[in-house]
């Protein structure tokens, strides 16, 4: 089936570089994506979404690009922070349900 | 005030027994989810109701039942549990079904031996 999915489970990056976590999807008729972050022990909390209508959206020190041609989207996490260390996962909306590709850990070192 | 709240927050069961997980999310949302979490951290839909009325139901064994008493509870009830059960369970909440701004709680871990 169509689902929503990561380029890659692990990224680690020092205190202070921009970070950019990727996730491709399938389902071409998908016109909403959001960003979802989980840290250890809690549940995800919601970052920022985008419309297939756009291509580039910003938000505090994250920005999430949608490249509809290639079906890939991205988030970018500008001077990453320890408190940034976390899963990340993106999300669309497929009908009334928002369906979860399989997360990103992303580790922050000082 | 925790905005969406569930309980227990750790469950730890013998096969074949009965339990129950309460959610109460007192964010005025019209909109409740159940999600399961497995062991390699991928998230699922497994229920959600809108205003009391059931608008999705995945592929879930029929052992799970949803209840939602008023808007603002959905409760999860499992029967006969099984090894396969086992994973953290999220339930969420939204201010209707078209936005991808989930509220979710901390989740309640089940653990089946």
């Amino acid at each position: 089936g169509e689902s929503v999915g990561l380029h890659l489970p692990t990224l680690s990056v020092q205190e202070g570089d921009n970070s950019i976590i990727n996730c491709a999807y399938s389902n071409s008729a998908s016109d909403y994506f959001i960003w979802y972050k989980q840290e250890s022990g809690k549940g995800p909390q919601f970052i920022i979404d985008i419309r297939s209508n756009m291509d580039k959206r910003q938000g505090q020190r994250v920005t999430v690009l949608l490249n509809k041609t290639v079906k890939h989207l991205s988030l970018q996490i500008a001077a990453t922070q320890p408190g940034d260390s976390a899963v990340y996962f993106c999300a669309e909306r497929g009908g009334t349900a928002l369906i979860f590709g399989k997360g990103t850990t992303l580790s922050v070192s000082s | 005030d925790t905005a969406v709240s569930q309980t227990p927050k750790y469950l730890v069961t013998q096969m074949g027994n009965d339990k129950s997980i309460k959610c109460e999310q007192n964010l005025g949302h019209d909109t409740m989810y159940w999600y399961k979490q497995d062991s390699k951290k991928f998230l699922k839909i497994m229920f959600s109701y809108n205003n009391k009325e059931l608008i999705i139901n995945e592929t879930v064994p029929n052992r799970f039942s949803p209840k939602s008493p008023d808007k603002a509870h959905l409760n999860l009830h499992i029967n006969s549990l099984e090894l396969g059960d086992s994973a953290v369970y999220f339930c969420a909440s939204s201010q209707g079904r078209s936005t991808g701004e989930l509220f979710f709680g901390e989740g309640s871990r089940l653990t089946v031996l």
